[in-house]
């Protein structure tokens, strides 16, 4: 069966500090991988999604990017955090794009 | 654009009650629809979906009509209870490449005993 997992459940950071947040998904190939950041009285927010190795498509521009190194491994970065990069992130996977997404179960960042 | 939006919460029931939770979008073409919930201290997991006009989804309960004519998906349980209680997002697919599912903000119910 598949399964998606992200770490660390929660992360405290400094601001200006950097940031690396992993994803990975077993159990199944070629996965579509999405990030989500949900942050308070602004809903769940599409961050990035990739379709493949190397293929990154970006929805909003921030301070925030993403690498996918490999079929089953997604990273959100950033080289600066702001206090505004707070939030809550969820990474996602699917088999057809934008059909049934698998969430993990997210990554509470606190930036101070 | 394409958008979702859903009634603001939180929405604060008994058990056994009925249950709407109103959303409407807009988009162009013919989008898919889709009702994700979020369970306290979990991620979000797909509850129910409609690809096309008049489809019904359902799922424990839950039920959601696509209504073109409307634009609207609107989330319904005949009898809550407390284990419904969530965070419920409506969420919106324009089935167009190089696009991506939307979410509404999400809406908060909370159901006592």
């Amino acid at each position: 069966s598949q399964t998606i997992h992200q770490w660390p459940a929660t992360l405290v950071q400094p601001v200006g500090s950097p940031l690396s947040l992993e994803c990975t998904v077993e159990g199944t190939s070629n996965p579509n991988l999405y990030w989500y950041r949900q942050a308070a009285g602004r809903g769940l927010q599409l961050l990035f999604y990739s379709v493949g190795i190397g293929q990154i498509s970006s929805e909003v521009p921030q301070n925030l990017s993403a690498s996918r190194p490999q079929d089953r491994q997604f990273i959100l970065s950033s080289k600066k955090l702001l206090l505004s990069d707070s939030g809550f992130y969820l990474c996602a996977w699917s088999v057809l794009l934008n059909e049934k997404l698998f969430f993990g179960s997210g990554t509470q960042l606190s930036v101070l | 654009g394409n958008s979702v939006t859903q009634m603001e919460g939180p929405v604060t029931l008994s058990e056994e009650a009925f249950l709407t939770i109103n959303c409407t979008y807009t988009a162009t073409g013919y989008p898919s629809l889709f009702w994700y919930v979020q369970y306290p201290g979990e991620g979000l997991q797909l509850l129910l979906k409609a690809t096309k006009a008049d489809d019904k989804g359902s799922n424990k309960g839950f039920e959601a009509t696509y209504r073109k004519e409307t634009t609207s998906f609107h989330l319904e349980k005949g009898s809550v209870q407390v284990s419904d209680s969530a965070v419920y997002f409506c969420a919106l697919s324009a089935n167009q490449a190089g696009t991506a599912l939307i979410f509404g903000k999400g809406t908060t119910l909370s159901v006592s005993s």
